[in-house]
């Protein structure tokens, strides 16, 4: 059983355009976070939710939207797609200290 | 702010070699510290973890402790595979705080190569 899970695995599409990205985790963890992977492999947090509420905002363009139907979903809502969002989004999840990660969304902006 | 420095590869080395990727962080408190790897293609899994100073993590050969006088968490195994060909990245988590939503701060990841 995969504990998080991100669809789609490859998204492809134009400048301008809008689209998201969609998390589930079946842990029963109470937060959740997604985080951007550049082309140099960098790591940085975007955002997290516990228990439905935003706890973290880093300097994000407010292009991006996280959305969280649930506790066991976290979406991603990219607007007005630009090139240098080309990058590899992560979900995770977690309960106390360790965080357990999805397989990735490649984001490409043509 | 915290931070986590790490060396920058790409590191090669032969098969059956003793490898060490250096880890030094930035924090206030007392971090939790973690060795996460993303093989080819795949996402993050997590390596190894230690929660307080002196503490040793180890899984699949490797081991790294947890030192804060160095403020340091240095990753060892004493004979690397071909399969371990991956990229490593040392990271860690704030003391954990009310809400407990802190997100990881990630060092730039070190590009492992085991050659046959």
């Amino acid at each position: 059983d995969t504990a998080v899970s991100q669809t789609p695995k490859y998204l492809v599409t134009q400048m301008g355009n809008d689209k998201s990205i969609k998390c589930e985790q079946n842990l029963g963890h109470d937060t959740m976070y997604w985080y951007k992977q550049d082309s140099k492999k960098f790591l940085k947090i975007m955002f997290s939710y516990n228990n439905k509420e935003l706890i973290i905002n880093e300097t994000v363009p407010n292009r991006f939207s996280p959305k969280s139907p649930d506790k066991a979903h976290l979406n991603l809502h990219i607007n007005s797609l630009e090139l240098g969002d080309s990058a590899v989004y992560f979900c995770a999840s977690s309960h106390s200290v360790e965080q357990f990660f999805g397989p990735g969304t490649r984001l490409t902006v043509l | 702010g915290n931070s986590v420095t790490q060396m920058e590869g790409p590191v090669t080395l032969s098969e059956e070699a003793f490898l060490t990727i250096n880890c030094t962080y930035t924090a206030t408190g007392y971090p939790s510290l973690f060795w996460y790897v993303q093989y080819p293609g795949e996402g993050l899994q997590l390596l190894l973890k230690a929660t307080k100073a002196d503490d040793k993590g180890s899984n699949k050969g490797f081991e790294a402790t947890y030192r804060k006088e160095t403020t340091s968490f240095h990753l060892e195994k004493g004979s690397v595979q071909v399969s371990d060909s991956a990229v490593y990245f040392c990271a860690l988590r704030p003391p954990v705080s009310g809400g407990g939503a802190d997100g990881l701060t990630f060092g730039k990841g070190t590009h492992l190569i085991i050659q046959p």
